[in-house]
């Protein structure tokens, strides 16, 4: 089944503490992205690969790392969380290596930072 | 950078009327217009896109119309069913920026 996966599916962890959520997708696609999504500000975009070890900001980059060593696996790294990073986060992928195209979306990661 | 204007935030209607989302964007380069439909407590999902060499797509109940020149395009919903309730975004794509825009969101609610 063609599918992106995330782990963990919840996380509530404290300041400070590094932590990952990986993201994987079995589509070959070139274009992963990760979005963060907070009430009333829709879907922003963190960080997006076009390809491995090819990777770029998004709109909201503070905060957060990625790497794209292998074309399935995009996982999004906070190396010292802070609260204001408490969010619901997606990882998606998408054909093509531009992102405009259909974005299929993981089932979502609810981080909260204590 | 892009900007994408959705409107309303909430929309509220009885079962089996139309609904119609409106979104405006700032870039005149971008190409690609999907709308994204995210039930409660799922992961948002493509009903419909559109690209720019055309100015209407249907599918079924679900309609979105482009109007370039004037840098806006919507999604109409017609006969609408309790399952049609959920968040829906607009986005953008193809212009200065990889990737998608997205607009905030609206809550359509269906009345019983």
């Amino acid at each position: 089944e063609a599918q992106v996966t995330q782990n963990p599916r919840y996380l509530i962890t404290v300041t400070g503490k590094k932590l990952t959520v990986t993201c994987s997708q079995n589509m070959n696609h070139e274009y992963m992205s990760w979005y963060r999504q907070d009430p009333g500000l829709g879907l922003r975009q963190i960080y997006y690969s076009m390809n491995v070890e090819v990777t770029d900001k998004g709109d909201v980059p503070e905060g957060y790392k990625v790497s794209r060593k292998e074309k399935r696996n995009f996982p999004l790294i906070l190396e010292s969380p802070s609260p204001n990073q408490t969010s619901l986060y997606f990882c998606a992928s998408s054909t093509g290596t531009s992102g405009w195209d259909t974005q299929y979306f993981g089932p979502g990661t609810r981080l909260t930072v204590l | 950078g892009e900007n994408v204007e959705q409107h309303p935030s909430t929309l509220s209607v009885q079962e089996g009327d139309s609904a119609v989302i409106k979104c405006t964007y700032s870039d005149s380069a971008s190409n690609y217009f999907p709308w994204y439909k995210q039930e409660l407590g799922k992961r948002p999902q493509l009903i419909i896109d559109i690209r720019s060499n055309v100015g209407e797509k249907k599918d079924q109940r679900i309609a979105v119309t482009l109007n370039k020149t004037a840098k806006h395009f919507s999604l109409h919903i017609t006969e609408t069913q309790p399952e049609d309730s959920a968040v829906y975004f607009c986005a953008t794509g193809g212009g200065g920026a990889d990737g998608l825009t997205f607009g905030k969101g609206t809550h359509l609610i269906i009345q019983p």
